[in-house]
C-alpha cells in the first residue's frame, strides 16, 4: 500500500542549513505535501510541489522532487530557533484527496 | 485569516462512554475530514465527507465511529463506545476542493486530544 517515510530526528545549529527527506512509494501521486507542527499546535501548510516539477522555491524553504527514485526533500535556508517542530512529508491518496503522512521529522535548531 | 477551529482541545472519558469531537471548517470550504495521531505514530486519515456524505474513509473508521453535519458550520466525530486504543490526537481539516492548481489544499485545525481510561 501507499506509504511515506521519514527520518525521525534532525538536529542543526542556528543559520545552518537544514535538509528534511522523505520516500513515498505511489508513483501516481499529484501532489506532494510538507506541513508543519508546532507544539501544541496543529497542522500548517508550509508549502506543496505538483508531480511534474522538480524544484519550488518559496522564501528560505526549498522543496526537490526526484520523482524516479520518489524521493522529496524540504531544504530551510539560515534555520532560525524558531523553525523548531516536526516537519510531516505527506502525499495525497485516494480520490478526495485524502493525505498520506509520514511519522513526522523532528528539527531541534540550537543556539 | 480563517481558520479550523476544534472543542475541546483535551477531553477525558472512561472506556465504553460515546464521545464527540467538534469542528468548525473554513467557511466556504466544501470538504471535511478528520484524522488521528496516536501518540508517536503516523497522522492517520479516517475519513473525508463531501456533499452531506462520506465520500472516502478507511480501514479505522469502522462502526464505533460516524460523522455529521449538523449544521451549516459544525463537523462533528462521533465514537460510539470508546477503547483505551482510540486514545489519540484527533485532526479535523478542510479545503475548498476547487480544481486549482492547490487542489486539496488542507487547513488543519489544532486539534482535540482524546484520553480513554
Amino acid at each position: 500500500g501507499e506509504d511515506v517515510e521519514q527520518s525521525l530526528f534532525l538536529s542543526v545549529r542556528e543559520g545552518d542549513s537544514s535538509v528534511i527527506n522523505c520516500t513515498y512509494t505511489d508513483s501516481s501521486s499529484t501532489y506532494l505535501y510538507w506541513y508543519k507542527q508546532e507544539p501544541g499546535a496543529g497542522l500548517q501548510l508550509l508549502t506543496y510541489i505538483f508531480s511534474n516539477m522538480d524544484m519550488k522555491q518559496d522564501q528560505r524553504l526549498t522543496v526537490l522532487l526526484n520523482k524516479k527514485d520518489k524521493h522529496l526533500s524540504l531544504r530551510i535556508a539560515d534555520t532560525q530557533t524558531g523553525d523548531s517542530a516536526i516537519y510531516f512529508c505527506a502525499e495525497k491518496g485516494g480520490s478526495q484527496g485524502n493525505l498520506i503522512f509520514g511519522k513526522g521529522t523532528k528539527l531541534s535548531v540550537k543556539p | 485569516e480563517p481558520e479550523v477551529t476544534q472543542t475541546p482541545s483535551h477531553q477525558v472519558t472512561q472506556m465504553g462512554q460515546e464521545v464527540i469531537l467538534r469542528c468548525v471548517p473554513i467557511s466556504n470550504h466544501l470538504y471535511f475530514y478528520w484524522y488521528r495521531q496516536i501518540l508517536g505514530q503516523k497522522v492517520e486519515f479516517l475519513v473525508s465527507f463531501y456533499n452531506n456524505e462520506i465520500s472516502e474513509k478507511s480501514e479505522i473508521f469502522d462502526d464505533q465511529f460516524s460523522v455529521e453535519r449538523p449544521d451549516g458550520s459544525n463537523f462533528t466525530l462521533k465514537i460510539r463506545s470508546t477503547k483505551l486504543e482510540d486514545s489519540a490526537m484527533y485532526f479535523c481539516a478542510s479545503s475548498d476542493g476547487l480544481k486549482r492548481i492547490s487542489s486539496y489544499e488542507q487547513y488543519f485545525g489544532p486539534g482535540t486530544r482524546l484520553t480513554v481510561t
